[in-house]
């Protein structure tokens, strides 16, 4: 079982740019949620994909958007990047909205210069 | 309001006991978690409480609720060099809400 598997591990942007970070969620596992991890600092709650409808969403622009997939993989779209949105993008996945089975990836590392 | 609170640092000898201490704001939650981060690694979910818990033992783990003071503590006994790692708490109001995490504290673990 490959677990949560997340793409690219680094990616660099210039601001404005716009970026798509893709997850794939362990086996049997069909909700996806986003973290947004900026650096010292705890993850901070995205939102949530579940039957392919986003379920719950944080405190984050519209600039934050995304989507799921029949097969239960995701993608986060950022938009018009900005230099504080540098950080860590986790992706968790759990079969059904059971946190705790939730299983993390290692995440995605974006810099935005 | 959503806030949880965490000390940044924390230093022990291998083979002591560990206290990471946890404190959150809202009072509904129900649902509180110990995640364990190490250098470019995701979050592992440690244990977990619900809040009609006072405690939970797992192994060298043992969790303490106080549900009256919002206090959360996670205690690792014995600790050893491969526990040095991030200690994030999280708080959810239901088991498939959003989780609300700590600012995490760093567990240093010398010989």
């Amino acid at each position: 079982d490959a677990g949560v598997t997340q793409s690219p591990t680094h990616l660099i942007k210039t601001r404005g740019q716009q970026v798509t970070l893709r997850c794939s969620p362990k086996s049997g596992h069909d909700t996806v949620s986003w973290y947004q991890q900026a650096l010292g600092q705890g993850p901070q709650f995205i939102f949530q994909y579940y039957e392919e409808e986003e379920r719950q969403r944080g405190n984050f622009p519209d600039r934050f958007s995304g989507h799921q997939f029949p097969n239960y993989s995701s993608e986060l779209n950022v938009n018009a990047l900005l230099l504080g949105d540098s950080a860590l993008y986790l992706c968790a996945s759990s079969p059904g909205l059971i946190n705790e089975k939730l299983f993390f990836g290692s995440g995605t590392q974006l810099s935005v210069l | 309001g959503e806030d949880v609170e965490q000390s940044l640092f924390l230093s022990v000898r291998e083979g002591d006991s560990s206290v990471i201490n946890c404190t959150y704001t809202d009072s509904s939650s129900t649902y509180l978690y110990w995640y364990k981060q190490e250098p470019g690694a995701g979050l592992q979910l440690l244990t977990y409480i619900f809040s009609n818990m006072d405690m939970k033992q797992d192994q060298r783990l043992t969790v303490l609720l106080n549900k009256k003071d919002k206090h959360l503590s996670l205690r690792i006994a014995d600790t050893q060099t491969g526990d040095s790692a991030i200690y994030f708490c999280a708080e959810s109001i239901t088991p498939s809400d959003k989780l609300i995490f700590g600012t995490g504290t760093r567990l240093q673990v010398f010989p």
